[in-house]
């Protein structure tokens, strides 16, 4: 298994500020991912981030708007940027070791924009 | 859109009840998973059933995958408060490069 520390926990924010959330992994993995779920809803990946590489962004989601950095195989970054209220969700990140496509998640990041 | 559906979309039981929750999908996939968030934390992997499995056991978890009917279900015996969450099934659709595609998600409360 993998244990996945994701920072911060939780946040309000200004509208039209930006807010970076972190997800550090105690061992090296090949992919991480980013989920969006809003309140009471499934989660809807983002992205998929690959070390070396840029973010594959899944339909509806674009770089300027979540930008993310994978600098290497255990740490990711995910920015919110230019946040509106119709971004007040959690996000989740995950990591999918290569052997078996099991993906282990952080435990969220609870985002609320006023 | 790929997303699976999950009934009932709530379940209220008693301590020591069965749990069953059921999981339709669309196209043809890899694998099925089940995975249980607590109050709106990080999701927890339960099981994973292959394509060409048709059953898995985990302790108190049974996990039976129809591939004609593209249909799962979940079975939590003798449910305790503690099971108190929300279930999701997931799917890895054949060519979909290890990513998952999550259900809406059952709430399932046992009641003590």
């Amino acid at each position: 298994s993998a244990v996945i520390s994701q920072k911060p926990s939780r946040d309000i924010c200004q509208r039209g500020t930006s807010l970076t959330i972190q997800c550090q992994v105690d061992s090296q993995v090949t992919m991480m991912f980013w989920y969006r779920q809003q309140p009471g809803q499934s989660l809807t990946l983002i992205a998929t981030a690959n070390q070396g590489s840029e973010a594959t962004y899944e339909s509806g989601f674009v770089i300027d708007k979540f930008p993310i950095s994978r600098p290497n195989l255990t740490f990711s970054t995910l920015t919110v940027s230019n946040m509106s209220p119709e971004d007040s969700s959690i996000y989740l990140c995950s990591v999918g070791p290569s052997s078996i496509n099991i993906q282990y998640f952080g435990a969220g990041t609870r985002l609320s924009v006023l | 859109s790929q997303q699976g559906e999950e009934d009932p979309q709530a379940l209220s039981i008693q301590e020591g009840e069965n749990a069953t929750m059921n999981c339709s999908y669309k196209t043809s996939i890899n694998n099925l998973q089940w995975y249980r968030q607590n109050s709106g934390r990080g999701l927890v992997h339960l099981i994973l059933i292959r394509s060409n499995e048709r059953e898995k056991h985990s302790g108190r978890l049974r996990v039976t995958l129809d591939t004609s009917k593209k249909s799962s279900s979940l079975l939590i015996t003798a449910s305790r408060a503690a099971d108190t969450a929300s279930y999701f099934c997931a799917t890895e659709y054949t060519g979909a490069n290890s990513k998952l595609t999550f259900g809406k998600g059952i709430t399932l409360s046992v009641r003590p």
